[in-house]
């Protein structure tokens, strides 16, 4: 069970592309997902947290306008990478937790890896 | 916020033997996560140990945890091949709203 779903697993594109990746909760309705972004043989930063119906909620030094994440539903983030640029080439991985009491193990996607031409 | 940091960065082991890495914090956490990524994958959650909990065990793997001294271990016993992987610990902080704030990472290699 807690299987996430992120969508695409690869993406190359031109500079100046905007990008959508897709996190899905498959078989469990996920009030807060998260978003991070890796650099190679890095740890995890995160980047915005998302619950649904409300905005997100961005980390400092994280562009909200560059980073637009929307939760729309219970089983469905999604962040898009505007007019990306070669610096946004990343390794993007999003997480989900169901709602309730805290001490809840974070389930993670397969990430995106961004490849920015 | 703050990564916590583990020791050691790289770590290459025989297979059979034991794996111990270790990670320390800076706050006050409700509990410590440890997962492992393979390369080119997202996470897969190994254990979570609660704030009022020093030791916890799954299968071949043990982990400690001391509030006292802001750290945590965790052993992998009898390793395998396939544990070759990166591990990270993650601090779910108090006051952060079940934000996670992870360590550097410990690369660990099981030969054959």
């Amino acid at each position: 069970g807690a299987v996430v779903s992120q969508h695409p697993s690869w993406v190359i594109c031109k500079s100046g592309t905007s990008v959508k990746i897709e996190c899905r909760s498959l078989d469990f309705q996920a009030t807060t997902m998260f978003w991070y972004r890796q650099f190679p043989k890095q740890s995890l930063m995160l980047m915005a947290t998302s619950n649904e119906g409300s905005k997100a909620t961005y980390e400092q030094g994280v562009e909200k306008d560059k980073f637009l994440i929307n939760h729309a539903s219970l089983t469905l983030s999604t962040l898009t990478v505007t007019s990306a640029h070669p610096e946004d080439s990343s390794f993007y991985i999003c997480s989900a937790v169901t709602g309730g009491a805290g001490n809840q193990p974070q389930h993670f996607g397969d990430g995106t890896r961004l490849s920015i031409l | 916020s703050q990564q916590g940091e583990e020791d050691p960065q790289a770590l290459s082991i025989q297979e059979g033997e034991n794996a111990t890495m270790n990670c320390s914090y800076k706050t006050s956490i409700n509990n410590l996560q440890w997962y492992r990524q393979n390369s080119g994958r997202g996470l897969v959650h190994l254990i979570l140990i609660r704030s009022n909990e020093r030791e916890k065990h799954s299968g071949r793997l043990r982990v400690t945890l001391d509030t006292s001294k802001k750290s945590s271990s965790l052993l992998i016993t009898a390793s395998r091949a396939a544990d070759t992987a990166s591990y990270f610990c993650a601090t779910d902080d108090t006051g952060g709203g079940n934000k996670l704030t992870f360590g550097t990472g410990t690369q660990l290699k099981v030969e054959l």
